[in-house]
């Protein structure tokens, strides 16, 4: 069964950086995922894709300072210069036959 | 740009029936996958239901299988959850997503969700 499994919380300062983590359950460590984020009372956004070998693409208008990255079952969504509008829940999603759309349990992100 | 715009939430009684739907604007509609997420007052996002492009092959969450039906009609760019025999625990905010692809894929746009209030 494919499981996506985030940190609840995580915080950091106004410009530093932060890198969120998604681990994929045993045997699915080649799935790729995509990052969402969603900012207080507003509906998700799509951040990127992210493939097993840390390639991505990121969606319309995402900054530079959005970068993913990958490591066995790991995929990781590093924000670097933090603004205080990063301050949101991250969510992970992966997909495959058989399992559909599954979502991780999503990252509060506060920045300090 | 692509977009997406739900209605048709609103308040129900508990095992009464609401439909909504998402309009889609900007891309080929009929060349996408679509699914329906749902996200609970507090609480994270749910998965719900995923259609494929053609419309021919339909998925649910085990917690809305038998109650919920997806479908999608290409010639009006829409995309459509008729919700049955819905209960309190339904209550929250549904949002329409579109995949990169055909079938099951990264969701690459999200509409702005409308909200489901279930309640007697």
């Amino acid at each position: 069964q494919l499981v996506v499994t985030q940190s609840p919380s995580a915080s950091a300062s106004l410009g530093a950086s932060v890198k969120l983590t998604c681990t994929l359950s045993s045997g699915h460590s080649n799935f790729a995922i995509a990052w969402h984020q969603q900012q207080p009372g507003k509906g998700p956004r799509f951040l990127m894709d992210l493939n097993n070998d840390g390639s991505h693409t990121k969606g319309d208008g995402i900054p530079d300072r959005f970068s993913g990255s990958s490591s066995g079952a790991e995929r990781y969504l590093t924000i670097s210069s933090l603004q205080s509008e990063d301050e949101a829940d991250y969510y992970c999603q992966s997909w495959g036959t058989g399992y559909h759309v599954v979502f991780g349990g999503g990252t509060k992100l506060t920045v300090l | 740009e692509a977009q997406l715009l739900e209605s048709g939430g609103g308040m129900v009684q508990p095992g009464e029936s609401l439909r909504l739907s998402c309009a889609a604007s900007g891309f080929t509609f009929s060349d996408y996958g679509m699914s329906w997420a749902r996200q609970a007052p507090g609480m994270g996002l749910e998965w719900v239901s995923s259609i494929d492009m053609s419309g021919t092959y339909t998925y649910y969450s085990d917690s809305v299988r038998g109650r919920f039906t997806i479908s999608k009609d290409s010639s009006k760019n829409r995309l459509y959850l008729q919700m049955d025999s819905l209960r309190v625990d339904d209550t929250a905010v549904f949002y329409c997503a579109k995949s990169k692809s055909g079938g099951w894929d990264a969701i690459d746009r999200w509409g702005q969700g409308t909200l489901v209030t279930v309640s007697s």
